[in-house]
């Protein structure tokens, strides 16, 4: 069975902190995707990126990086020099194999950045 | 392109009525899914759906199913609510919703539905 952990439940940085969020899974497949979602207050989850299981490479975005360490199962988020705005839950979550569709959650980390 | 959009936003019902959900996705996409999402359970895949075809099912009791229309636009149902039915209800859509291999599709949320059962 597939599982995501997101073992931080809630974290609170002051602003311009760097911060990371972690992200551990389990699937017995070759082939899947890991996703990072951002759900502000609104409720609303925004995509923040995808990644293949064929591609390690460590993605940056602004102040957004992402380490992905199959070796490990990981898949980190850190956000440099955070800002207020980035104050949402974020989920990480991995796709079914056989239906990319189908995702399988954490529970979500609580991230607030006090000005 | 507009987002993709769910109606209503918010729903008051009471135990054992029926409820129904729409979402229509972003133009073009084909593949619609709904995740139910609680406090206690997370989010949870219900199903999804593709060219009105249900593809994929989570673990929910039959009281919840869905449909999809020739314009890709979607409707849950839940039937006889019962008081943890209460959640927000997120549909998403996908521009290919290839089963399985390497695809390109990611999935984009709608703002959803959040059902308060009485």
């Amino acid at each position: 069975a597939q599982k995501v952990t997101q073992a931080q439940t809630e974290i609170s940085v002051v602003e311009k902190e760097d911060v990371t969020l972690d992200c551990v899974y389990e699937t017995r497949d070759t082939t899947y995707y890991l996703f990072w979602y951002k759900q502000p207050p609104s409720g609303e989850l925004v995509f923040l990126i995808r990644r293949n299981s064929f591609d390690e490479q460590n993605e940056i975005s602004g102040r957004y990086s992402w380490n992905f360490q199959k070796s490990t199962s990981s898949f980190n988020f850190t956000i440099t020099a955070s800002q207020v705005v980035d104050s949402a839950v974020y989920f990480c979550a991995l796709s079914e194999p056989g239906a990319n569709s189908k995702l399988t959650f954490g529970k979500g980390i609580t991230l607030s950045v006090r000005p | 392109k507009a987002g993709v959009t769910q109606t209503p936003r918010y729903l008051i019902k009471t135990r054992g009525q029926q409820v129904t959900l729409s979402c229509s996705p972003i133009s073009g996409h084909r593949s619609v899914s709904w995740y139910q999402q609680t406090p206690g359970q997370g989010l949870q895949f219900l199903f999804e759906y593709f060219s009105e075809t249900q593809r994929n099912k989570g673990n929910f009791p039959g009281r919840f199913s869905g449909r999809q229309f020739s314009n890709s636009r979607s409707e849950m149902n839940v039937s006889t609510l019962e008081l943890g039915d209460s959640a927000l209800y997120l549909c998403a859509s996908s521009d290919q919703g290839v089963g399985g291999g390497l695809s390109t599709d990611t999935q984009y949320f709608g703002p959803g539905t959040r059902l308060t059962v009485l």
